[in-house]
């Protein structure tokens, strides 16, 4: 059974389309997150939630807009998509946070390409 | 802003030799992991430190938090071909960070040679 399971797992889409990327856990935890990794390997955090609440927003476009419908799923909505979104998404969760000795889950991925 | 400064950016290396990646950053955090992430899936955890001086122990693999909990380092003893893929750093909590995030550092990319 896979721990944070995200879909799809590859997206081409065109600039100016608006895409949808769901995530899912099945380990019981309480804070989920939204990373973006750059082409050059750099992962980011974009948001994190706890109990469906939006604990933080890094600075992320308003385009992006995620929401959870319940602690166990966060899904990414993106509007009017640019070249610039190309990346890869990961979605994560852990326990509780960040914090201690938590361990955070990640996602195999979903390879958003713009063209 | 970059916290976490992470060398080497690649590293080349054949089977059998030991090298060390350093992670380091002018913040305190209150934990710092390690990940290793191999093409088309994601990071996976290796190791935790929390506590200043700690050091852990994972087969070949040694990580050290330094004692200030600014910057930590990785060991890796008669490296392997599996041993292969991007190793990355990333800090919690602190000065450096918040308890709801992981701060990366850019990650260090290995290649065993048989």
């Amino acid at each position: 059974d896979t721990a944070v399971s995200q879909t799809p797992k590859y997206l081409v889409t065109q600039m100016g389309n608006d895409k949808s990327i769901k995530c899912e856990q099945n380990l019981g935890h309480d804070t989920m997150y939204w990373y973006k990794q750059d082409s050059k390997k750099f992962l980011k955090i974009m948001f994190s939630y706890n109990n469906k609440e939006l604990i933080i927003n890094e600075t992320v476009p308003n385009r992006f807009s995620p929401k959870s419908p319940d602690k166990a799923h966060l899904n990414l909505h993106i509007n009017s998509l640019e070249l610039g979104d190309s990346a890869v998404y990961f979605c994560a969760s852990s326990p509780r946070g960040t914090s201690g000795r938590n361990t955070i889950y990640f996602g195999e991925g979903s390879w958003l390409t713009v063209v | 802003t970059q916290l976490l400064e992470q060398s080497p950016q690649f590293l080349s290396i054949q089977e059998g030799e030991n090298l060390t990646v350093y992670c380091n950053s002018s913040s305190v955090f209150s934990s710092l992991q390690w990940y290793r992430q191999e093409p088309g899936e994601g990071p996976v955890l290796l190791v935790t430190v929390v506590t200043g001086g700690e050091v852990k122990k994972l087969k070949r693999l040694t990580f050290q938090f330094g004692d200030a909990r600014k910057d930590s380092s990785l060991h890796i003893t008669a490296a392997q071909p599996g041993d292969t893929g991007l190793y990355l750093c990333a800090g919690a909590g602190g000065s450096g960070g918040s308890n709801y995030k992981l701060t990366f550092g850019k990650g260090t990319l290995l290649t065993v040679n048989p």
